[in-house]
């Protein structure tokens, strides 16, 4: 059974980078053609999508963060990660990785890691 | 960029049904997806390109999507489907949100 796991620093000053990383059990990153997802949920809103990354390394971002983001994939430990730049307290929340249902990007994510809370603070 | 529009929030009698709506520019033509989002937990799939049931997820859950408007109906509504409800499309190479509906269970 596929399983996801966020983890990372819970605790990221402002100004600096937030890096986390999405550990993927059950199956290979590489054997299977879906994409992968980073994705958040600030403290009282709602869900935000911050990115995709395909299983060879193609990726599609999130215009109001892209030039802050950079979503890549390690096929040797199997997991994705995230790196964000230049974080504000806008950027606070809970992170989620997540896999799409199937192959093509239109399909929804069905498989999600629990998520892993992010403070930005001095 | 586009967007969608959700009620801030629904309320339904226990054992009614209740129906939340997800507004777009000719939604219609994209596929919806809908997911189920409670407290500490991760989002939920309840329903996938506009109307199909993922496996466990209770036949309770419905949606359709038409013109301008998507929308989750849940018959039957229980205590345990008190949750935000977010429909979702793919637009433009980029994954879309609403902004979510909270569904009281009263």
């Amino acid at each position: 059974q596929l399983q996801l796991q966020e983890s990372g620093p819970g605790l990221v000053r402002p100004s600096e980078t937030l890096s986390l990383t999405c550990a993927v059990s059950g199956a290979s990153i590489s054997g299977s053609n879906f994409y992968w997802g980073w994705l958040r949920q600030p403290p009282g809103k709602g869900l935000d999508w911050i990115g995709n990354i395909y299983y060879s390394g193609g990726t599609y971002y999130n215009p109001s963060l892209k030039s802050r983001v950079t979503i890549s994939v390690d096929t040797s430990m199997n997991h994705i990660s995230l790196r964000l730049s230049s974080v504000t307290a806008a950027d606070a929340a809970v992170y989620f990785c997540a896999r799409t249902y199937s192959s093509s990007s239109r399909d929804p994510y069905f498989y999600w890691g629990q998520g892993t809370l992010v403070t930005v603070s001095s | 960029s586009y967007e969608l529009t959700q009620p801030l929030s629904v309320s339904v009698a226990l054992g009614q049904t209740a129906r939340m709506s997800c507004g777009g520019n000719t939604i219609g033509t994209k596929n919806v997806h809908w997911y189920q989002k409670k407290p500490g937990q991760a989002p939920v799939l309840v329903i996938s390109r506009d109307s199909n049931r993922p496996s466990g997820i209770p036949e309770r859950f419905s949606g359709s999507n038409s013109g301008n408007t998507a929308t989750l109906t849940i018959s039957s509504a229980q205590a345990g489907d008190e949750a935000d409800y977010y429909c979702q499309v793919w637009d433009s190479s980029t994954v879309v949100f609403g902004g979510g509906t909270k569904l009281t269970v009263l």
